[in-house]
């Protein structure tokens, strides 16, 4: 079946640190693959995307490349901030004969930015 | 425009008890969803309604759990009688299309606690 797997948390790190969060994917075909972010308190929202490979997702300074040969989904950053501190899920959305295109998540990964 | 509305926000019961928890899904998205996140993990599909109708509920434990959107709009999922191992946050998701890159947007859920 279709699971995703990310590095364990949480992790911590000082402000304008450089971020790495991994994520590989077992899936059949080709799937899409995401990821989400919930902030203290909310709930989740989608950060980027990416639907075939070698596509590369980007917003807010996090960019994440749809790797097919390695079937990873690594998150990075460059420059992290403390309104960064938040929970990251990696997801995946199979495309499907029967077209469910349901969300499959990761355990998530607990950032803590500190100043 | 209006975000995907979960209540209650929190609720508290007693084992073998009944809840049940209501979502409005954004304004002309089709496709809805309701997941369980259980402290901890990532969120895990319950069940999926593309309008009115069921597309996926293998993942719903359907001795106790029932889910309906009788309209095609709002969304009521019921647990009947409730477990311990039935704490969790319900969170209720919506989309646009029925599309695999399609972008979900999600409520911010009800935490559930089980006593």
């Amino acid at each position: 079946g279709n699971s995703v797997t990310q590095m364990e948390g949480p992790v911590t790190l000082s402000e304008e640190a450089f971020l790495t969060i991994n994520c590989t994917y077992t899936a059949t075909g080709y799937p899409s693959l995401f990821w989400y972010v919930q902030y203290p308190g909310e709930g989740l929202q989608l950060l980027l995307k990416a639907t075939k490979a070698d596509d590369k997702g980007s917003n807010k300074g996090f960019e994440a490349t749809y790797r097919k040969e390695t079937t990873s989904f690594h998150l990075e950053k460059g420059s992290v901030q403390v309104s960064d501190s938040a929970v990251y899920f990696c997801a995946l959305s199979p495309y499907s004969g029967a077209g469910s295109y349901q969300l499959t998540f990761g355990k998530g990964t607990k950032l803590s930015v500190i100043p | 425009e209006a975000g995907v509305a979960q209540s209650p926000r929190y609720k508290i019961i007693e084992k073998r008890q009944s809840v049940a928890f209501w979502c409005n899904p954004i304004s002309g998205h089709a496709t809805l969803y309701w997941y369980q996140q259980i402290l901890g993990q990532g969120p895990k599909l319950l069940i999926q309604f593309q309008n009115n109708g069921v597309v996926d509920d293998s993942q719903l434990p359907k001795d106790r759990f029932s889910a309906e959107r009788l309209k095609g709009v709002d969304s009521t999922l019921k647990i009947q009688p409730a477990k311990l191992e039935d704490s969790a946050v319900y969170l209720c998701a919506s989309r646009r299309l029925f599309a695999a890159n399609e972008k979900l947007f999600f409520g911010s859920g009800t935490q559930l606690s089980v006593l």
